[in-house]
């Protein structure tokens, strides 16, 4: 069983619609979960951080942690094409330096 | 903002060959890393390092080793350069942890190696 596991996708959603990204992990002992963005071709850059149970919202980005189904999630609403990227999950166990990511699910907003 | 950077793009070498990719970062943190990425794998942690001349083994560590001179400056070197080498390198940084939660990890732009 993989540490980190995502939706394979793609998922494709229509402009202004909200897409929703799941990720499940294995590690109970996880306590740092991040959601990164990466386009083609460019690095990944951080979208959101969440480290306590419930929902945490940036602008048109929510993300929701249940420590106990050992799942997190990201919600993109209003979906622009713009959000068309791959969007890779992140967990880390509590005084942990190291990340360990999902393999990644690929998001394309249709026009 | 935080800004890390590497030392190519884009590099072209052959098998046999010894490597050497730079990593720079300007924000002071402790820890430093490197992953390769590849379609369907996801990032991979090759190495990391939480202080200057520090290392610890990644999940891939084969292959490779690291240099860690300087708080700023992480080195990944390819002794013998294969073609399963081919890849995306990507360097990241972090502050150290807190006792409850992990800091963000800030990558660089990578490096896309092709071993002939």
């Amino acid at each position: 069983q993989k540490e980190v596991e995502q939706n394979s996708g793609p998922l494709s959603v229509p402009e202004g619609a909200i897409a929703s990204l799941n990720c499940t992990y294995s590690d109970r002992g996880s306590q740092s979960f991040f959601w990164y963005r990466q386009y083609s071709g460019k690095s990944p850059e951080l979208i959101m951080s969440i480290y306590s149970n419930g929902d945490k919202e940036d602008g048109r980005f929510t993300a929701q942690l249940n420590k106990a189904s050992q799942y997190v999630s990201l919600l993109i609403r209003d979906s622009q094409p713009s959000d068309s990227a791959t969007y890779l999950c992140a967990v880390s166990r509590s005084n942990d330096y190291k990340l360990s990511f999902g393999a990644g699910t690929t998001v394309t907003v249709r026009a | 903002d935080v800004k890390v950077t590497q030392s190519s793009r884009y590099l072209v070498k052959r098998t046999g060959e010894k490597v050497f990719l730079e990593c720079v970062q300007d924000m002071d943190h402790e820890n430093m890393f490197w992953y390769r990425q590849d379609p369907g794998l996801g990032l991979r942690l090759i190495y990391f390092s939480y202080d200057v001349k520090m290392k610890e083994k990644g999940d891939i560590p084969e292959g490779y080793s690291v240099s860690r001179e300087k708080k700023e400056r992480f080195s990944l070197i390819l002794e013998s350069a294969s073609t399963n080498q081919t890849s995306m390198y990507l360097c990241a940084s972090s502050f150290a942890s807190g006792v409850t939660s992990t800091d963000t990890q800030y990558f660089g732009p990578g490096t896309r190696l092709t071993v002939l």
